[in-house]
């Protein structure tokens, strides 16, 4: 099975900064790799797909770059509504693996 | 608009069965395929099932494969999960989620059903 490692598992940040979270995965996803944000007792949202497609309606600050085992979701600008747990998902190859998640906070 | 609505969670005793379900509206369902993923307390995401809608070609992960059983039925729109012999770590919230026509990129989730396995 493809593992999936997120870092950090938790940050910190304030208003406005740069945020970047990465996914490394344990062999080549091949650009099948998508973002999901979760907040406290709600259901996931999808963010990005294929590594740096945006879903409708996530804001541009949002982004994802990568490729063969290395990703990352990027939020520019950090806003109070960002604060949430963000997981990676590799849909390479079956099983389609979750990274562990990374809480984000805002100070 | 995309609607997934998931039902059928409740408390089972270990070794039980319990049949999940999910409704689904807003979207041509025959057309798509759709995952099962669930949610330990506390815990991180994990993903169950996959199923093509209109061919017989499902995938699960190593933990549920040989107790749960993903199914459809496209003339209700309703996404099925068929969970037996279950255990006290199947106790999860079970998410629905609707992938993108051929793919198995998950665009839409539903809110969840909570599953509780206790005797």
């Amino acid at each position: 099975d493809i593992q999936l490692t997120q870092s950090p598992s938790f940050l910190s940040a304030s208003v406005g900064d740069r945020v970047t979270i990465t996914c490394r995965a344990s062999q080549d996803v091949y650009r099948f790799l998508a973002w999901y944000q979760q907040k406290p007792g709600k259901a996931p949202q999808s963010l990005v797909y294929a590594t740096y497609n945006l879903q409708s309606g996530v804001p541009s600050r949002f982004s994802g770059s990568g490729s063969e085992t290395e990703y990352t979701l990027t939020i520019n600008s950090l806003q109070p509504e960002d604060s949430a747990t963000y997981y990676c998902q590799q849909l390479s190859i079956y099983p389609l693996t979750f990274g562990g998640g990374t809480k984000v906070e805002i100070k | 608009q995309v609607h997934l609505v998931e039902s059928g969670g409740g408390v089972v005793q270990p070794g039980g069965s319990l049949r999940l379900s999910c409704a689904a509206s807003g979207f041509a369902f025959s057309a798509y395929g759709m995952h099962w993923v669930r949610q330990a307390p506390g815990k991180g995401l994990e993903w169950l099932a996959f199923i093509w809608n209109g061919r017989r070609d499902e995938n699960y992960a190593d933990s549920v494969r040989g107790r749960f059983t993903v199914s459809t039925d496209i003339s209700r729109n309703m996404l099925f999960l068929e969970m037996s012999s279950l255990r006290a770590e199947d106790t999860a919230v079970y998410y629905c989620a609707k992938a993108v026509t051929g793919g198995h990129d998950i665009h839409h989730w539903g809110q969840g059903t909570l599953v509780t396995v206790s005797a």
